[in-house]
């Protein structure tokens, strides 16, 4: 059983720019989920994606996006990047999206804004 | 609205001591409450949970209590060990949704 994969690990990019990072779900999982998490902060839900549809969403401006993929892995956009993008992007699956799910994360792409 | 605290910020303990870890939530129909553990360069990762149901889990030196009145639970580990420091996090689920409200954090040292 292979866990939660997220590419790249590390990304360097400009403020303006966009970004896309990838998620691949632990084996038999169909939701994923994407948390911010900022330095010495715990992480923030951006939102959840279940059978390739957005079920849910957090306080994350327009700018963010996602999709999911018929094989379950993930991916999350942002566009016109600021500098408190500058965070730890989790993306975490679960065996189904109903309250109380266990969630099982990657870990994480470090992205620094310049 | 969704509030959740945690305390300590840090917390340092002798090897083979006790350490406590409490989280306040403000959501009283929240029905899932799990701990987290994340190491330096690792993602979060889920050590024990408890439902609404339950009022103490425990798994080897790990224990969850929970008080539904008083709208906390707390994290025990007993016989602590250098390969327990790590940040621990808090992070009920509050009712009606499907994400998990982390608290900010607790830094756990074990001195050898």
């Amino acid at each position: 059983e292979t866990g939660v994969t997220q590419s790249p690990t590390h990304l360097i990019k400009t403020r303006g720019q966009q970004v896309t990072l990838r998620c691949s779900s632990q084996s038999g999982h169909n939701t994923v989920s994407w948390y911010q998490q900022a330095l010495g902060q715990g992480p923030q839900f951006i939102f959840q994606y279940y059978r390739e549809e957005e079920n849910g969403r957090g306080n994350f401006p327009p700018r963010f996006s996602g999709l999911q993929f018929p094989n379950y892995s993930s991916e999350l956009n942002v566009n016109a990047l600021e500098l408190d993008d500058s965070a730890l992007y989790l993306c975490a699956s679960s065996l189904g999206q109903g309250t109380g799910e266990k969630l099982f994360f990657g870990s994480g792409t470090q992205l620094s804004v310049l | 609205g969704e509030n959740v605290e945690q305390h300590p910020s840090t917390l340092s303990v002798q090897e083979g001591d006790s350490a406590v870890i409490k989280c306040t939530y403000s959501d009283s129909a929240s029905n899932y409450f799990p701990w987290y553990k994340q190491e330096l360069g690792k993602g979060p990762q889920l050590i024990i949970d408890i439902r609404s149901n339950v009022g103490e889990k425990k798994d080897q030196r790990i224990a969850v209590t929970l008080n539904k009145t008083a709208k906390h639970f707390s994290l025990h580990i007993t016989e602590t060990q250098p390969e327990d420091s790590a940040v621990y996090f808090c992070a009920p689920v509050f009712s009606g949704t499907y994400k998990y409200i982390f608290g900010t954090g607790t830094r756990l040292k074990v001195l050898a």
